[in-house]
């Protein structure tokens, strides 16, 4: 069965404190692995979308890696306005996305 | 590009009650997609169409919940006889094949009572 975990559940960081995010995953035949950012109340905003293992993506504070079996979003020197929850999806071959349950992060000033 | 627009934004009902809701894509992505979630949950999809074609259904999409997308541009998804399991929030996105990507509206919060 596809599936996808996310570690920590919640992160809680002061304000330029790096860190990072973990995604791993199960899945049969991966057509690409996407990271959303989501607010409460709000639908999910993409951020990246990874296709295979050593590829990287950046954006801002945000940069996205992806091996074989996991992903990591690494967050650099964070703001109060990166606080959200970060929401990995996977794409197993011709199917819809397959989401994690979402890492809650709050970045405290 | 105005993003995907759904409509109500928030929706209270009452058990046994129908509901409609309506989802408008992207303007030129002819792929449609319809997700539920639960608070401390990640979205979990529910059915997809092809321009006017319903291409596959989850299992959690029991015969009260039905999708539409007649024209092939918005859709509407129905839920008869509700039931206070069905409180959620139901997010649709969009997308525009090759590209995998998909892009969600701001979704429709459903609330049971």
């Amino acid at each position: 069965e596809d599936q996808v975990t996310q570690s920590p559940e919640a992160l809680r960081l002061q304000e330029g404190e790096s860190s990072s995010l973990n995604c791993s995953y199960t899945v049969s035949g991966l057509r690409g692995l996407f990271w959303y950012r989501q607010d409460p109340g709000k639908g999910p905003e993409f951020l990246f979308t990874l296709y295979s293992a050593g590829e990287e993506k950046e954006k801002e504070r945000l940069k996205a890696t992806l091996t074989k079996k996991e992903s990591f979003l690494h967050i650099t020197a964070p703001k109060p306005e990166d606080s959200a929850t970060y929401l990995c999806a996977v794409r197993p071959g011709n199917t819809p996305l397959v989401f994690g349950k979402g890492t809650r992060l709050s970045v405290i000033a | 590009d105005t993003g995907v627009s759904q409509n109500p934004r928030h929706k209270i009902t009452k058990r046994g009650q129908n509901v409609t809701f309506r989802c408008d894509p992207i303007s030129e992505h002819n792929r449609l997609y319809w997700y539920r979630q639960t608070l401390g949950q990640g979205p979990e999809f529910l059915t997809y169409f092809q321009n006017e074609a319903q291409l596959e259904k989850s299992r959690l999409l029991s015969d009260r919940f039905s999708a539409e997308r007649p024209k092939g541009s918005f859709s509407t998804l129905e839920i008869q006889r509700t039931e206070q399991g069905d409180s959620a929030m139901y997010l649709c996105a969009s997308s525009l094949p090759p590209q995998e990507t998909q892009y969600f509206g701001p979704g429709t919060r459903l609330l049971v009572l």
